[in-house]
Formats: structure tokens, sequence, C-alpha cells
């Protein structure tokens, strides 16, 4: 069974410019979330879709958004780059039963993203 | 909003030597969630605690979550070089939402 993939895997872009990350979860599952990572913050919460509706958000502007498809598969954009926004950002799968999503999570390697 | 508190920020032991770390959330969790990424990876599923003072086991490594449901600590004992990497705790809060502990990384000296 294939894990979760995301796209690209490294990207340089400058002040200024968006980005568009894409998140494909593990077959079957239906839940995506995705996370920040930085060396001083840690995983930071971005926001979790479940049947193309987003059912939680963290605390982050609105320059980040997200969608997710029919088929599950999921696209974080985040609009007029900062430096701040260099991270690692991470999507994870799950197969929640119920409302309350107690599932473990399956991460995929990540997005590198510079900004300079 | 919840906020999970996790200590230390760093070990560096001796290969077989014991490692603790120390996982404190400022609400009751409803179950609390335990992840590894070793350098240059992803976090991967350990465990996940549900029970009030539950206590799991793995091999070398010891889950427990506190009988009020707001702490947990993983204990590795006698490490070695493979446990190499940084532990997460992962606890759930009143919206669901997966929140992530600081991190504690451990470092093992062959």
């Amino acid at each position: 069974k294939a894990g979760v993939t995301q796209t690209p895997r490294y990207l340089i872009k400058t002040r200024g410019q968006q980005v568009t990350l894409s998140c494909s979860p593990i077959s079957g599952h239906r839940s995506v979330s995705w996370y920040q990572q930085t060396p001083g913050q840690g995983l930071q919460f971005l926001f979790e879709y479940f049947s193309e509706t987003q059912r939680n958000k963290g605390n982050f502007p609105g320059r980040f958004s997200g969608r997710q498809f029919s088929n599950s598969r999921s696209e974080m954009n985040v609009s007029t780059l900062e430096l701040g926004d260099s991270a690692l950002y991470l999507c994870a799968s799950s197969q929640p039963g119920t409302v309350r999503n107690t599932g473990e999570l399956f991460f995929g390697e990540g997005s590198r993203l510079t900004v300079l | 909003g919840q906020q999970v508190m996790q200590i230390p920020q760093y070990q560096h032991v001796q290969e077989g030597e014991d490692f603790t770390t120390y996982c404190n959330s400022s609400t009751t969790l409803s179950n609390i969630q335990w992840y590894k990424q070793r350098p240059g990876g992803h976090p991967v599923f350990l465990i996940q605690l549900v029970k009030s003072g539950e206590v799991k086991k793995q091999k070398r490594l010891t889950f427990q979550f506190g009988e009020a449901k707001k702490n947990s600590s993983l204990h590795i004992t006698a490490t070695q070089t493979t446990d190499v990497g940084t532990y997460f705790c992962a606890g759930r809060d009143s919206s669901y939402k997966l929140i992530f502990g600081s991190g504690t990384r451990l470092l093992v000296r062959p």
C-alpha cells in the first residue's frame, strides 16, 4: 500500500510569490491534515480536511489556505510568501471513522519550502 | 487554546543509559499519541494511549498516561544508537485538533 505522497519535495521561492503544495493520502484515508515544521516552533497545526470539508484550522494568517478534492487529495496554498514561511510542510492522512478523529497520522516526507 | 509542553528539549545520553521525556497539557486530553522523527525523516506513529493511568510497553519503550489525562511520559530503557531522533507527544484538544508537543531530541553516544 503506497504511503502519503507530497509534491514537490523541495522548492525555492522569493518573497511575495505564492506556492501550492500537493498531498495524496493513503488509499482509503479520507482525512488529511497539514503541519508546518520549523526548528524553533516544532510541528504547528495548519488545517484538517475530511470529505472535502475543512474540519479544523490552526492559528495561521489567511495567506495559508487549503482544499481537498473528491478523491481525498489535498492542496495547500500560501500567498504573498514571507521569509518566515520557510519550513517543512508535512501532510498526514488518517482513517477516522467518526467525528472524534482519534486515528493515528501517517505522514508524508514533506515539502521543504525556502523563501528568499 | 490548548498547549502541550514537552521536556526536556534535548537529551544526550551514553548508549545503554535510560531516557525519559515528559509531556504536559494545559487541558484534559481524550487520548495521547507518541511519534518518533528520525533526523531528516518524517514523524512516525509509535502508540496511542486512551485510558487514565494506562501503561503500554513496546520492547524497551514504556508509555504512561497520567491519572488526570493531562500528562504522559515515554521511557526508553538501555538506549541504543537506533533510538536517536526527536520524540513528540500529541494530544487532541476539545475540537479534536491534534496538537503536538515541542518534542525532545535524543542523542545517543556510542
